[in-house]
């Protein structure tokens, strides 16, 4: 089975805190995401990467920033934690996209990582 | 914004029932997909439905999209309690997969 495994289910950090969450998954994903979930919001796209040291800002990039070093591993970093992203934040991995005809989009999530910045 | 939005926003069955929860969305797609998510935890895939497909069944699922309304339906038949979750459609795929805020459906015993 897909696995994608977030480090941290809980977290409580104080404002201005450097935040790490760390995302790995173990099926050879070239795209990995972070959202972060809000209620009544849905899911927001925060980065995305399709490949080893490449990445795209979402729908919500300000305040975050992500790292990935290593295929199977997708790091969001708040630089300096706020009370605003308090948050349910949720990785998700994927095939390449849809130039491969074997590509579904299906995406592959975490359980989640629940962060409270006090 | 290609977001989908569902409705209703919540619902509320006996079990056994069936549930019919609906999704709506702005521009064109290449895919329609729906996840299910139990309280506090990840997003699970339950099905997707292609562009060019009119309807899809996945054992008690059964999924419909209409491009020309730009609207799909989820329906789960004979419902069970375990079916208790929250439910969010999502357009686009690859890299732009776009969620809805969710149906949260409750499933009575």
């Amino acid at each position: 089975d897909v696995k994608v495994t977030q480090s941290s289910r809980y977290l409580v950090k104080r404002t201005g805190e450097k935040v790490f969450l760390e995302c790995v998954q173990d099926m050879d994903h070239e795209n990995m995401f972070w959202y972060r979930q809000d209620p009544g919001l849905g899911l927001r796209l925060i980065y995305f990467s399709y490949d080893v040291k490449m990445k795209e800002k979402g729908d919500i990039p300000e305040g975050y920033s992500v790292s990935r070093e290593k295929k199977e591993r997708f790091s969001l970093i708040l630089e300096s934690a706020s009370t605003n992203q308090t948050s349910m934040y949720l990785c998700a991995s994927s095939f390449a996209g849809p130039w491969r005809k074997e590509s579904t989009g299906e995406l592959f999530f975490g359980e989640g990582s629940r962060l409270t910045v006090l | 914004s290609q977001q989908g939005e569902e409705d209703p926003q919540a619902l509320s069955i006996q079990e056994g029932e069936n549930a019919t929860m609906n999704c709506s969305y702005k521009t064109s797609i290449n895919n329609l997909q729906w996840y299910r998510q139990n309280s506090g935890r990840g997003l699970v895939h339950l099905i997707l439905i292609r562009s060019n497909e009119r309807e899809k069944h996945s054992g008690r699922l059964r999924v419909t999209l209409d491009t020309s309304k730009k609207s799909s339906s989820l329906l789960i038949t004979a419902s069970r309690a375990a079916d208790t979750a929250s439910y969010f459609c999502a357009v686009g795929g690859g890299f732009k997969t776009i969620f809805g805020a969710g149906t949260r459906l409750f499933v009575k015993a």
